[in-house]
């Protein structure tokens, strides 16, 4: 079946600090991965995808690049911001695109 | 903006009460989906609805029905409700995937505490 691991959170880190966290999975085919974001009191929302190997998802300063070799989707950023606390969800895709598995989320905090 | 709404941010029920969760979305998205997220679990899929009076079963559907009679509302029913569904609920939407566009919209979700 399919499965997404995450590194287990909290992630602390001062303002300005480089970030990554880590995401591997398991599946049939060839799905397409995402981050979804999580900030205090609301929903998810989509932060990148990337839908093809080799991919490099971007948005707001974070990346993620589609590894097939390692089946690997790590999140980074190269100077993160208080505002960036939040829980992070690593995902992919199955059943033609209908349906989402999530990885168990990191929480970052970031300190001043 | 896509908005989807829920009925309520928190709730407590007793055990063996029927809950009704509500979702609400006003972007005409054909897909709606209904997800639980718990601590390390990540959030599983527990329904999705590819359209009106349609559904199908996620991940986790035991325990848990839902309806779907419009297009922008769909709910999530807890038929007699016991403690191990105490958790937070997310509401989904979108549209239809074209080519590579998969992104849900989700709610502020509720969270349910069944004591």
């Amino acid at each position: 079946g399919n499965s997404v691991t995450q590194m287990e959170g909290p992630v602390t880190l001062s303002e300005e600090a480089f970030l990554t966290i880590n995401c591997t999975y398991t599946a049939t085919g060839y799905p397409s991965l995402f981050w979804y974001v999580q900030y205090p009191g609301e929903g998810l929302q989509l932060l990148l995808k990337a839908t093809k190997a080799d991919d490099k998802g971007s948005n707001k300063g974070f990346e993620a690049t589609y590894r097939k070799e390692t089946t690997s989707f790590h999140l980074e950023k190269g100077s993160v911001q208080v505002s960036d606390s939040a829980v992070y969800f690593c995902a992919l895709d199955y059943n033609a695109g209908n349906m989402l598995t999530f990885g168990g989320g990191t929480r970052l905090m970031v300190k001043p | 903006d896509v908005k989807v709404t829920q009925s309520s941010r928190y709730l407590v029920k007793r055990t063996g009460e029927k809950v009704f969760l509500e979702c609400v979305q006003d972007m005409d998205h054909e897909n709606m989906f209904w997800y639980r997220q718990d601590p390390g679990l990540g959030l599983r899929l527990i329904y999705f609805s590819y359209d009106v009076k349609m559904k199908e079963k996620g991940d986790i559907p035991e325990g848990y029905s839902v309806s779907r009679e419009k297009k922008e509302r769909f709910s999530l029913i807890l038929e007699s409700a016991s403690t191990n569904q105490t958790s937070m609920y997310l509401c989904a939407s979108r549209v239809p995937p074209l080519e590579d566009y998969y992104e849900q919209y989700f709610g502020p979700g509720t969270r349910l505490t069944v004591t």
